[in-house]
């Protein structure tokens, strides 16, 4: 079975601007996730989207938003980008409670 | 919020030998911990994962262990192969409002040397 794709690979952007990446979950997988892992920083939890609602949120500010489609792929949307947002940005996906299967993630880049 | 304390960041072993990896969290709530592999160029893979009612888990060379009443689990690699060279990293979910949301630690850089 096809694993969790994510696009673009890459992504340069200039602060300021807005950066969408993309995400397309295993299929039968209804639950998509969004973690930034920052250089040095680990994996911090970003987004859940279930059935196309946002289900829970983690600390990071509302420029950071997404949206889970009726195919059940997914959205990141990051606005009024800034340097310190500059990380490899993971997807994952689920299916009830299952583990979480991730992605090979976009590398968004803030010069 | 939840903490999630990994231990060591970096371990070197040589092929054959044994390692080991523990974390420590602080919600004790919590009731599921996946352990993930990292390669370089990767996303994490999910090697292992154990919940709060089994206190060991076994898959091949690969075991996990939890104590709830410390709050802490560990991650043992036994005759290890320079292809389990990676970084590894810990989680817990805590269930409630943290339900669907996993507590990372820091991640640690394991080395094998042929």
């Amino acid at each position: 079975e096809a694993g969790v794709t994510q696009s673009p690979t890459h992504l340069i952007k200039t602060r300021g601007q807005q950066a969408t990446l993309r995400c397309s979950p295993i299929s039968g997988h209804t639950s998509v996730y969004w973690y930034q892992q920052a250089l040095g920083l680990g994996l911090q939890f970003l987004l859940w989207y279930d059935e196309g609602e946002e289900r829970n949120r983690g600390n990071f500010p509302p420029r950071f938003s997404g949206r889970q489609f009726p195919n059940y792929s997914s959205e990141l949307n990051v606005n009024a980008l800034e340097l310190e947002d500059s990380a490899l940005y993971l997807c994952a996906s689920s299916l009830a409670d299952s583990p979480l299967h991730f992605g090979n993630g976009t590398r968004l880049t803030v010069t | 919020g939840e903490n999630v304390e990994q231990h060591p960041s970096t371990l070197s072993v040589q092929e054959g030998d044994s390692a080991v990896i523990k974390c420590t969290y602080s919600d004790s709530a919590s009731n599921y911990f996946p352990w993930y592999k990292q390669e370089l160029g990767k996303g994490p893979q999910l090697i292992i994962d154990i919940r709060s009612n089994v206190g060991e888990k076994k898959d091949q060379r690969i075991a996990v262990t939890l104590n709830k009443t410390a709050k802490h689990f560990s991650l043992h690699i036994t005759e290890t192969q320079p292809e389990d060279s990676a970084v590894y990293f810990c989680a817990n979910e805590a269930g409630g409002t943290s339900y669907g949301k996993l507590t990372f630690g820091q991640g640690t850089i394991l080395t094998v040397h042929p």
